[in-house]
């Protein structure tokens, strides 16, 4: 059974930083791309970042570019963002997301509440 | 970069026919995936490609994508099938994997 468990939100002032993880498992965590994508509170989706299965290529949404990296540990099956400068608009939830056989996400987290507040 | 845009809301009666749409450039070139969102629970993928079901996904739900508008089509709807609904493909631009708006489905 795919299962994927995100960690690590929170409430943190603006101009702070979070490190966001999600720990997998029932899959060989090294041949998928993984994503992070975020939902503000009564928001829809939005993509915010995704890494190849090596860890060798990254993409990230222009709204966190240069704030926000992604990575990914294959021996401990996890993948990580590092969000740095936050802002009050990057409250949201941030799931972790599998990707599909083609460009879709099939299996999700559970979400980890990021909170940007002074 | 690339828009994908979809009703607000819809309603629709329990074992009746509830169709969404997601309209965007073209959209038929592309593969278009379909989630369903309950309140306070994580996306669940209902439609791959277009059209085709990941296993555990009833048959109730199928997809079809043409021209500009891509559709999912839940048949016989059910209580249980309230939510909100959002398509998403990829594309070359800045930001490339792109969701639309979202869906929310009432039954009556």
């Amino acid at each position: 059974e795919v299962q994927l468990l995100e960690s690590g939100g929170g409430l943190v002032q603006p101009g702070g930083s979070l490190r966001l993880s999600c720990a997998t498992s029932g899959f060989t965590f090294s041949d998928y791309a993984m994503s992070w994508v975020r939902q503000a509170p009564g928001k829809g989706l939005k993509w915010v970042s995704a890494i190849v299965g090596s860890g060798g290529s990254t993409y990230y949404a222009d709204s966190v570019k240069g704030r926000f990296t992604i990575s990914r540990d294959n021996s401990k099956n996890t993948l990580y963002l590092q969000m740095n400068s936050l802002r009050v608009e990057d409250t949201a939830i941030y799931y972790c997301a599998k990707a599909g056989h083609t460009d879709g996400f099939d299996y999700w987290g559970q979400g980890t509440l990021v909170t940007v507040s002074s | 970069s690339y828009v994908l845009t979809q009703s607000p809301s819809i309603s629709v009666a329990p074992g009746q026919t509830a169709r969404i749409t997601c309209g965007g450039n073209n959209v038929g070139s592309k593969s278009v995936h379909w989630y369903q969102q309950k309140p306070g629970q994580a996306p669940v993928m209902v439609v791959y490609d277009d059209s085709d079901r990941p296993s555990g996904i009833p048959e109730r739900f199928s997809g079809s994508n043409s021209g500009n508008t891509a559709t999912l089509t839940i048949s016989r709807v059910e209580a249980g099938d309230e939510a909100d609904y959002y398509c998403q493909v990829w594309d070359s631009s800045s930001d490339p994997w792109v969701f639309g708006g979202g869906t929310k489905l009432t039954v009556l």
